[in-house]
């Protein structure tokens, strides 16, 4: 089945500092991907479409430089989180699809996931 | 605005209960509603749903769409201590691309 890899599943880093999380679609080509934003004991909030070759579509609210998305090739989706801070720490989810549907039936798959902590 | 309200919030019941949880939307262009269980990390499939008034079951799990009301009920019968966790409903919608616009999330806890 479709697999989507996470990395890192956890990162601490220190205030102003970037942070890169990387999500790859391992048996399929995703030309869409999804990054999620998660708050303790919260539900996931769509950050930004993530579009093969193409500009990022961010949800309404998320400021798209500070969170640079891209999706240089059909397998990887990258979502950099820039000059971080304490409030940005947070939960990071990626999903995608396998677009020929031969998951259609099992929906997104989700990467791993992704829990930043930012002192 | 695409909304997906899930109610209650949260829940506490003991083991061997039914609980009913619940699901509604406001979407331009539905496709289709999934529910999600999450525990630690990535939500795990449940059910997909694309068509009104037909059941999807898995064990002890069940799940229904009425796209009349737009919502859809998540049944959880005899519950399990490991049935805690919080359960998603997402809804696939399409304006230009697809993409899910999850619910709120129910919290559930199962007590032993």
């Amino acid at each position: 089945g479709a697999v989507v890899s996470q990395h890192p599943s956890r990162v601490i880093c220190k205030s102003g500092t970037s942070v890169k999380i990387e999500c790859r679609s391992l048996d399929f080509q995703a030309t869409t991907m999804f990054w999620y934003r998660q708050f303790p004991k919260k539900s996931l909030m769509l950050m930004a479409t993530s579009n093969e070759g193409s500009k990022a579509t961010y949800e309404q609210g998320v400021e798209k430089d500070k969170f640079l998305i891209n999706h240089a090739s059909l397998t990887l989706s990258t979502l950099t989180v820039t000059s971080a801070h304490p409030e940005d720490s947070s939960f990071y989810i990626c999903s995608a699809r396998d677009p020929f549907f031969r998951d259609r039936e099992n929906g997104y798959t989700f990467g791993s996931g992704t829990r930043l902590t930012v002192v | 605005e695409d909304k997906v309200v899930q109610s209650p919030l949260s829940l506490v019941v003991h083991e061997g209960d039914t609980v009913t949880l619940n699901c509604s939307y406001e979407v331009t262009n539905f496709r289709s509603l999934l529910w999600y269980k999450q525990e630690k990390k990535a939500p795990t499939f449940l059910f997909m749903l694309t068509s009104s008034g037909i059941e999807k079951k898995s064990g002890r799990l069940s799940s229904i769409l009425d796209k009349k009301e737009l919502s859809s009920i998540l049944n959880i019968t005899a519950t399990q201590t490991g049935d805690s966790a919080i359960y998603l409903c997402a809804v696939e919608a399409t304006s230009g691309t697809y993409k899910y616009i999850f619910g709120t999330g129910t919290r559930l806890k199962v007590l032993a």
